[in-house]
């Protein structure tokens, strides 16, 4: 079974400052996608960013950028320059390319970005 | 583009009531998805769809049923509600599949009592 693993229930960091959130997942395929998505207080569901295994390059969007480390399964997300809109539940998800559909979410990391 | 919709935004149930959660897109996405959001464990997949007449089963499939008859429409029924289904309830569409960006809806709060 797919497992995803965040580690940090709940995070807070300075407005302006650098935070990492932590995401690692289990696999035996090579093959496969991984995501970071935001569900801010308005429970609204947002797509962070992606990242395709195959590529070696992390994956970034304007202040949000990836650490991926094939080898190690790890997934972390970088917020550079925090903004009190980042504040919100951050949500990493794995799918398999032949895993038949399925998206896998870890539990989740609290993030308060403080003024 | 109105995007995802789900109707109801919160619905009470009594124990062994049914009830159906409606959920819509406009963007003629091929894959739609149901998941349900509990405390400390993220979300987890129910039913998806990779299109019109096709389902499949995800994770946490038991109590739940659901059909695709149109691209656009992926209603989620409850046939006995109890008290376990208590949750919060997202419908998601992509197109071709998770690989890709999933669309989500605003969420039905459902409370079983």
């Amino acid at each position: 079974a797919q497992t995803v693993t965040q580690s940090q229930p709940e995070m807070s960091v300075q407005e302006a400052e650098t935070v990492t959130l932590s995401c690692t997942y289990d696999t035996s395929e090579s093959n496969y996608y991984l995501f970071w998505y935001k569900q801010p207080p308005s429970r609204q569901m947002i797509l962070v960013i992606r990242q395709e295994a195959y590529k070696q390059q992390n994956a970034t969007e304007n202040r949000f950028s990836v650490n991926f480390q094939k080898a190690a399964k790890s997934f972390s997300l970088k917020i550079s320059d925090s903004q009190l809109g980042d504040t919100a539940m951050y949500f990493c998800a794995f799918v398999e390319s032949n895993a038949g559909n399925m998206l896998t979410f870890g539990g989740g990391t609290r993030l308060m970005v403080k003024p | 583009n109105a995007g995802v919709t789900q109707t109801p935004k919160f619905q009470v149930l009594k124990t062994g009531q049914s009830m159906t959660l409606q959920c819509a897109q406009d963007m003629n996405h091929e894959y739609m998805s149901w998941y349900r959001q509990d405390p400390g464990m993220g979300l987890r997949l129910i039913h998806y769809s990779v299109g019109a007449g096709i389902t499949d089963q995800g994770e946490v499939p038991n109590g739940y049923n659901v059909s695709r008859s149109t691209t656009e429409d992926f209603p989620l029924r409850l046939l006995s509600a109890a008290p376990s289904q208590t949750s919060v309830y997202f419908c998601a569409s992509s197109r071709q599949g998770p690989y890709n960006e999933q669309f989500f809806g605003p969420g039905t709060r459902l409370t079983v009592l």
